[in-house]
């Protein structure tokens, strides 16, 4: 399996601020990254997918980077709905791993 | 618009085998393509990739759990059934099925079902 490993696991942050969250893979995934945002109770939504497309009716203040094994996602300016749970994801092999999770809450 | 809804019991005894539906609408897993996934969260833990079907009934399972899952389809009924063998405390989790969007390596899944909350006690 691929591993992915999400940096930091946590995140505290006010709103307005620029944050990075990144995601590693354990080998070469080409640009095959997703990311989700979970809320506490719901399932996951995706934002962006092919490392740095962004899902219609996503806000363009989240944008994604990366390609290879390093990762990032970006929220521009954060707004009070954006304090969440964040999930990396490859679709380069299956299982389709996930990574841990980072969890963004406001300072 | 897609929307997919997961099914079964809410609680099922150590040993017992677990069969969670999946009952979808606007889309066909009949399309070239389309699939459908079962992903699972342990309380306060990250997700977990469990198995995939697609269009062909080609299946994917992860390795970990490949021993004890089974993911099937019935596209007349547009339903996807998993089902997990000799289920234990650590399998207490909110299970999800998602539709599968993409093609080949980009890929996705959106949206998501609500979950269910299986716990595993005796």
């Amino acid at each position: 399996d691929i591993q992915m490993t999400q940096s930091p696991s946590s995140l505290s942050a006010s709103v307005g601020d620029r944050v990075t969250i990144t995601c590693r893979a354990s080998q070469s995934i080409s640009s095959h990254l997703n990311w989700y945002q979970q809320k506490p109770g719901k399932a996951p939504r995706l934002l962006i997918y092919a490392s740095s497309s962004l899902q219609g009716g996503v806000s363009s203040r989240f944008s994604g980077s990366g390609s290879g094994t390093d990762f990032a996602l970006t929220i521009s300016s954060l707004q009070p709905e954006d304090f969440a749970t964040y999930y990396c994801q490859q679709t380069y092999s299956t299982p389709n791993t996930f990574g841990q999770g980072t969890k963004l809450e406001i300072k | 618009q897609i929307t997919l809804k997961e099914s079964g019991p809410t609680l099922v005894k150590p040993t017992q085998t677990l069969t969670l539906t999946c009952t979808f609408s606007g889309f066909s897993l009949s399309t070239t393509e389309v699939g459908v996934g079962w992903i699972r969260q342990p309380p306060g833990k990250a997700l977990e990739w469990l198995a995939l079907i697609y269009w062909d009934d080609d299946k994917r399972y992860s390795p970990s759990l490949k021993s004890r899952v089974t993911i099937s389809k019935d596209t007349s009924k547009n339903q996807v059934v998993l089902t997990m063998t000799n289920m234990d405390p650590v399998d207490t989790a909110t299970y999800y099925c998602a539709h599968k969007g993409g093609s080949g390596f980009i890929s996705w899944f959106d949206p998501w079902g609500q979950g269910t909350l299986v716990t595993v006690s005796s």
